[in-house]
């Protein structure tokens, strides 16, 4: 069974452009989350989607944003790129969200850089 | 702020003994706790979870959940060199909060060989 793809692996930007990242969950799983992982702050909830929409939302500017396919396949996107979004980008999936029980499984994240 | 917390370390171990992680959570709803793994490098890999109070293990693995007093805990037994990596503790989904997980910001474990 395949695991949780992110495209693309790596990705250098300048400041004040705009990224598209990619998440294809685990066969099965119809619930995405993305995070932000920084040395400093650790792991950083972004948001969650279930079912094309989004459920659950992490203290983070509107400059960050996603969506869900029907497939339930993830993009996030990041416009006006600052150079405080350099972080690995990670993105998990688990069957559905409802109630406990629900490990997710991550995928081996997006490193974005900015220049 | 629903928070989950974690000792940063390093912790260092010798090979062959017990290492022990803990994580304190401040979400009483929280129902649900889980235990990742990250190499340098590499993306979080489930390695436990727990929903009950009690211990439960798996292998050299044994988590053990204290909800009174809000306390999780992942003991590995017969360290080995290749368990060095960061353990992360996350907490969720909550009764009372509105994010699904909450993840501490790991504990960095060394095991010398």
């Amino acid at each position: 069974k395949a695991g949780v793809t992110q495209t693309p692996r790596y990705l250098i930007k300048t400041r004040g452009q705009q990224v598209t990242l990619s998440c294809s969950p685990i066969s099965g799983h119809r619930s995405v989350s993305w995070y932000q992982q920084t040395p400093g702050q650790g792991l950083q909830f972004l948001f969650e989607y279930f079912s094309e929409t989004q459920r659950n939302k992490g203290n983070f500017p509107g400059r960050f944003s996603g969506r869900q396919f029907s497939n339930s396949r993830s993009e996030m996107n990041v416009s006006t790129l600052e150079l405080g979004d350099s972080a690995l980008y990670l993105c998990a999936s688990s069957l559905t969200p409802q109630g406990p029980n629900q490990p997710q499984h991550f995928g081996d994240g997006t490193r974005l850089s900015i220049l | 702020q629903k928070e989950v917390e974690q000792n940063s370390g390093p912790l260092s171990v010798p090979e062959g003994a017990i290492a022990s992680l803990n994580c304190t959570y401040s979400d009483r709803g929280s129902q649900s706790f889980f235990w990742y793994r990250q190499y340098s490098g590499k993306s979080p890999e489930l390695i436990m979870s727990i929903y009950s109070n009690g211990d439960k293990e798996d292998g050299r693995f044994t988590a053990q959940l204290n909800k009174a007093s809000q306390y999780v805990s992942l003991l590995i037994r017969d360290s080995q060199p290749s368990d060095s990596a960061t353990y992360l503790c996350a907490g969720g989904p909550s009764t009372s909060g509105t994010y699904k997980y909450i993840f501490g910001t790991g504990t960095r474990l060394k095991v010398l060989a």
